[in-house]
């Protein structure tokens, strides 16, 4: 079946500018996780939705950062006014249940480079 | 503050040789543990995993991993590493209430040599 797919792959911001990434989980996983990962460093944590609850929100790194998954399903990460530091692969991952130990699935992430 | 450890920036092995990568976290509680593998233009994808039971834990690809409580440790071990095996390796442990935040380490960069 289908995997997590992220949408854009690429994404070329000048300083400033709000972008937008997408998130499609596999279809009736509950969980939906953002992760940041920073060039040769291991992907930190950002944020995590039970359904469209946002039950942690505790590793988004400035207000500039929002995210949302109104109806349970997409998600979008909303990254406001980018600066350089932001530029990352930004990481999405699903899991079928709400548990801990539960295997999360990975997107193939999305590259942002802010310029 | 949960934290998970790799000491090893990057290991180099011999096809064929055995591999043992390295991991110490720390946390309160018995930890859900990972290892997830990450290769070039792949998304990461889950070796094994460890949350009760026995210590150790057989995944996928051949990997196995030992979870020791008293050192912390939940070391990745493979007897016979194959060429395709030559990725990015990383450990992570689910922390907070309930386990769901995840917490990686920075990862093992494994080459291997023919």
């Amino acid at each position: 079946g289908a995997g997590v797919s992220q949408s854009p792959r690429y994404k070329v911001a000048k300083r400033g500018q709000d972008v937008a990434l997408r998130c499609d989980p596999i279809s009736g996983h509950v969980s939906l996780f953002w992760y940041q990962q920073a060039l040769g460093q291991g992907p930190e944590f950002l944020t995590y939705f039970q359904n469209e609850a946002q039950l942690d929100k505790s590793g988004l790194p400035s207000d500039r950062f929002f995210a949302e998954r109104p109806e349970g399903s997409v998600s979008t990460l909303k990254i406001q006014r980018t600066q350089q530091e932001d530029s990352a692969v930004y990481l999405c991952a699903s899991s079928l249940f709400s548990a801990g130990e539960e295997t999360q699935y990975f997107g193939p992430g999305t590259r942002l480079l802010v310029l | 503050a949960q934290s998970v450890t790799q000491p090893d920036i990057h290991i180099t092995v011999s096809e064929g040789a055995s591999l043992e990568l390295r991991c110490n976290y720390s946390y309160g509680a018995t930890p859900y543990l990972f290892w997830y593998v990450q290769s070039p233009g792949q998304g990461l994808q889950l070796l094994l995993k460890y949350f009760s039971g026995d210590t150790l834990v057989q995944g996928i690809k051949g990997f196995e991993a030992e979870f020791k409580r008293s050192q912390s440790s939940f070391n990745l071990r493979k007897p016979s590493v194959h060429w395709s095996d030559a990725a990015e390796y990383f450990c992570a442990v689910g922390a907070g209430t309930g386990g769901f935040k995840t917490i990686f380490g920075a990862g093992t960069r494994l080459f291997v040599k023919a």
